[in-house]
């Protein structure tokens, strides 16, 4: 059965400072997700990293995938108070990107 | 261009009713899945369609779940005799395929069981 274990489960961090959130996962996987959910909203697609080695940007988050270690990170770089929100990091099953399957995310807020 | 739209975006039913929760994929979209997202269980897929192939029914909890996909198109989630454990987020998504696609979520449907 596939795991995602995501950590930190909430991060309070200030603006401007850098932080990682990291995915375990526990089967092999060459595809793994992250989404960002605002309260009350649903899931936004973030990045989608489809080889080991993906590394991926956009403004200040960058994710990276390394499948031997099965491991993929996110990190904040100087971050600002629109960042807070919940992050989750998906991860399909080898062979398949049909169900995914999600961390337990977490909950960033960026304090001013 | 339209997203994923579900309705209705908050359903309250009496426990042992049954509901119907609807959703529109991305035109185009030959992939549809349901989610569930409670604060227990966190996000749980609950199935999938993929073209005309059969569904994938394998994250569906009990067989008072049901969804059916009409003309490949929009999907229909009915949950029968509704318990209070039922309550939670459903979340459909939609993508080109099946394979690497990103999945396109709908903003979910709120169901409450009292």
């Amino acid at each position: 059965e596939l795991k995602v274990e995501q950590n930190p489960l909430f991060l309070s961090m200030q603006e401007g400072k850098n932080y990682t959130i990291y995915c375990n996962y526990s089967t092999t996987s060459d595809r793994l997700y992250w989404y960002r959910q605002d309260p009350g909203k649903s899931l936004e697609s973030l990045f989608v990293l489809l080889s080991n080695g993906a590394v991926k940007q956009e403004g200040r988050l960058m994710a990276s995938l390394d499948t031997k270690a099965r491991l993929s990170t996110l990190h904040i770089t100087a971050a600002v108070h629109d960042l807070s929100a919940t992050y989750f990091c998906a991860v399909a099953p080898p062979g398949s990107a049909r169900q995914l399957t999600f961390g337990s995310g977490t909950q960033l807020t960026v304090l001013p | 261009g339209a997203g994923v739209s579900q309705s209705p975006s908050n359903k309250v039913t009496e426990k042992g009713k049954d509901v119907e929760l609807r959703c529109d994929p991305i035109s185009g979209h030959t992939a549809l899945y349901w989610y569930r997202q409670s604060l227990g269980q966190g996000l749980e897929f609950l199935i999938y369609f993929q073209g005309n192939s059969a569904p994938d029914k394998s994250g569906l909890p009990s067989d008072r779940f049901s969804a059916e996909r009409t003309g490949g198109s929009v999907s229909t989630l009915t949950i029968q005799r509704t318990q209070q454990e039922d309550s939670a987020v459903y979340l459909c998504a939609s993508s080109l395929g099946g394979g690497t696609y990103e999945q396109y979520f709908g903003p979910g449907t709120r169901l409450t069981v009292t």
